[in-house]
């Protein structure tokens, strides 16, 4: 069964500060994985996806990075800003086509 | 395009009673499914849907729980009879399905409270 962690758990920055944000799976045969933000009382929003056969994929500020062999995902937010701050989930789809979820990474930007 | 629209955002009930979770997926995706979050188990799959036939229903808690898509635009989750532990935000979401790199867009929820 595929299990996906996400650390830290939550995170507090200062405004302008880089973000950096993990998470590992522990099965490497998988379709894809996608970073999505959750805000308050919201549903999730994709943010990037990356395929099994990609490194990484890039939107605005925001950059993720795939190892695939290893089991990690990397996402990065270039200087953060209080609108950036969410939650921030990682999923995986699975060779199985099913997708499993980490908990998430709570983003506090402080202006 | 208006998103994933899910009905209503807020639910709340006594136990015993029956609910039922709307969802309309965005025009010409073909694959649906329904998520339950809570604080203590994430975001866990429940059913999903394929051109409306139900293709995974193993994330179904019990008897309990069941879900229709009589057509490519709408789908119901029901609960019937509802207990305290059905208490969650239920989420549905649509894809393009044919292509499993298509990401998945989420509706706004709705929050159960089984009293």
């Amino acid at each position: 069964k595929q299990e996906v962690t996400q650390i830290p758990a939550a995170l507090s920055v200062p405004e302008g500060e880089n973000l950096v944000l993990n998470c590992s799976f522990t099965d490497s045969a998988i379709y894809n994985l996608q970073w999505f933000r959750q805000d308050p009382g919201k549903g999730l929003t994709s943010l990037l996806l990356i395929q099994s056969s990609q490194r990484e994929q890039t939107s605005g500020r925001l950059n993720a990075s795939l190892d695939k062999s290893s089991g990690r995902s990397t996402l990065y937010i270039a200087a953060s800003q209080p609108g950036d701050s969410a939650t921030y989930l990682c999923a995986v789809l699975s060779n199985d086509y099913k997708l499993s979820f980490g908990a998430g990474t709570t983003v506090t930007v402080r202006a | 395009d208006a998103g994933v629209i899910q009905s209503p955002r807020h639910e709340v009930t006594e136990m015993g009673q029956e609910v039922t979770l709307r969802c309309k997926p965005i025009s010409g995706h073909n694959s649906l499914f329904w998520y339950r979050q809570t604080m203590m188990r994430g975001l866990e799959l429940l059913i999903y849907f394929n051109n409306n036939v139900p293709i995974d229903d193993s994330g179904m808690p019990e008897d309990r729980f069941s879900a229709k898509m009589p057509n490519a635009s709408f789908s119901t989750l029901k609960i019937q009879p509802s207990e305290p532990r059905d208490s969650a935000v239920y989420f549905c979401a649509s894809s393009l399905g044919a292509d499993y790199n298509s990401p998945l867009h989420f509706g706004n929820g709705t929050r159960l409270t089984v009293t």
